[in-house]
C-alpha cells in the first residue's frame, strides 16, 4: 500500500513569513494529492489539491507543488496570518483498486502575530 | 444543503456501556469512513465501507463494529466502552455517481468527542 511521510510535525513562523510543508509518497501510480486544514476543534477540510498532470497549482496565498520523479509534493503558504494556524494533513490517493487514501501524520502550524 | 452529520457531538459515559455513534450524509456518496483522532494528532482509519452491505476494518485495531444498511447511514457501535476509547471519532464520505474513482476528496463530519470514565 501507499506510504506517506509528512514533515515537519510542527512549524512555528512569524506573521508574514512563508511556511512550507512537505510530503513524500511511495506509490508511483498515485495521481491526486490533496491538502486538508483542520482548525482547532473543527473538522478537516480540503484547501487545495493537485493532479499528476500539473506541477504547480496556486490559490491566492496557498500553492501546492508536485515532483512526480522524486515522489514528493509540498504545500506553500505565503504571507502567513494568525488564522493560518491549524493542523495540515497531506494525503495520497488509493491505488491497486483500493479507495482508501493514506494521510500524512499532520503538521501543526503556529503563526505568531 | 449537502453535508455530513454526526450525533452526538459530545458524549460522556461510564465504563462497560454500549454506545452507538451516528453518521449520516446527504452528499450522495457511496464510500464512508470512520477515523479516530486525538486532538491535533494523526487520523487513524478504523472502519470503511464501499457501499451498502460492505464494511471493512481499517488500519487501527478497534473493538467497535459498523453497519451499512442504507447508503446515507454508517453508525459505529462500541459494545462495551473503556477509558482507552476516549477520543474524537470523525466520520467521512467520498465518491459519488459523477466522481472519478481517482479523485478521492474526503468530506468530514464535525466529529463526536467521546469520554469514557
Amino acid at each position: 500500500g501507499e506510504n506517506v511521510e509528512q514533515h515537519p510535525s510542527t512549524l512555528s513562523v512569524q506573521e508574514g513569513d512563508s511556511a512550507v510543508i512537505k510530503c513524500t509518497y511511495s506509490d508511483s501510480a498515485s495521481n491526486y494529492f490533496p491538502w486538508y486544514k483542520q482548525e482547532l476543534g473543527k473538522r478537516p477540510q480540503l484547501i487545495i489539491d493537485i493532479r499528476s498532470n500539473v506541477g504547480e497549482k496556486k490559490d491566492q496565498r496557498i500553492a501546492v507543488t508536485l515532483n512526480k520523479t522524486a515522489k514528493h509534493f509540498s504545500l506553500h503558504i505565503t504571507e502567513t496570518q494568525p488564522e493560518d494556524s491549524a493542523v495540515y494533513f497531506c494525503a495520497a490517493p488509493p491505488s491497486g483498486g483500493s479507495y482508501i487514501p493514506t494521510f500524512g501524520r499532520g503538521t501543526s502550524l503556529i503563526v505568531h502575530p | 444543503e449537502a453535508d455530513i452529520y454526526q450525533t452526538p457531538r459530545y458524549l460522556v459515559i461510564g465504563t462497560g456501556k454500549k454506545i452507538t455513534l451516528e453518521c449520516s450524509q446527504t452528499m450522495g456518496h457511496d464510500k464512508m469512513y470512520w477515523y479516530q483522532q486525538d486532538p491535533g494528532m494523526e487520523l487513524h482509519l478504523i472502519h470503511y465501507s464501499y457501499g451498502v452491505n460492505s464494511t471493512e476494518k481499517g488500519d487501527l485495531s478497534s473493538e467497535s463494529t459498523v453497519s451499512r444498511i442504507r447508503t446515507e447511514h454508517f453508525p459505529l457501535t462500541l459494545e462495551s466502552a473503556r477509558p482507552s476509547h476516549t477520543s474524537q471519532y470523525l466520520c467521512a464520505s467520498s465518491g459519488g455517481p459523477l466522481e472519478r474513482e481517482d479523485i478521492n476528496e474526503q468530506f468530514f463530519g464535525p466529529g463526536t468527542r467521546l469520554t469514557v470514565l
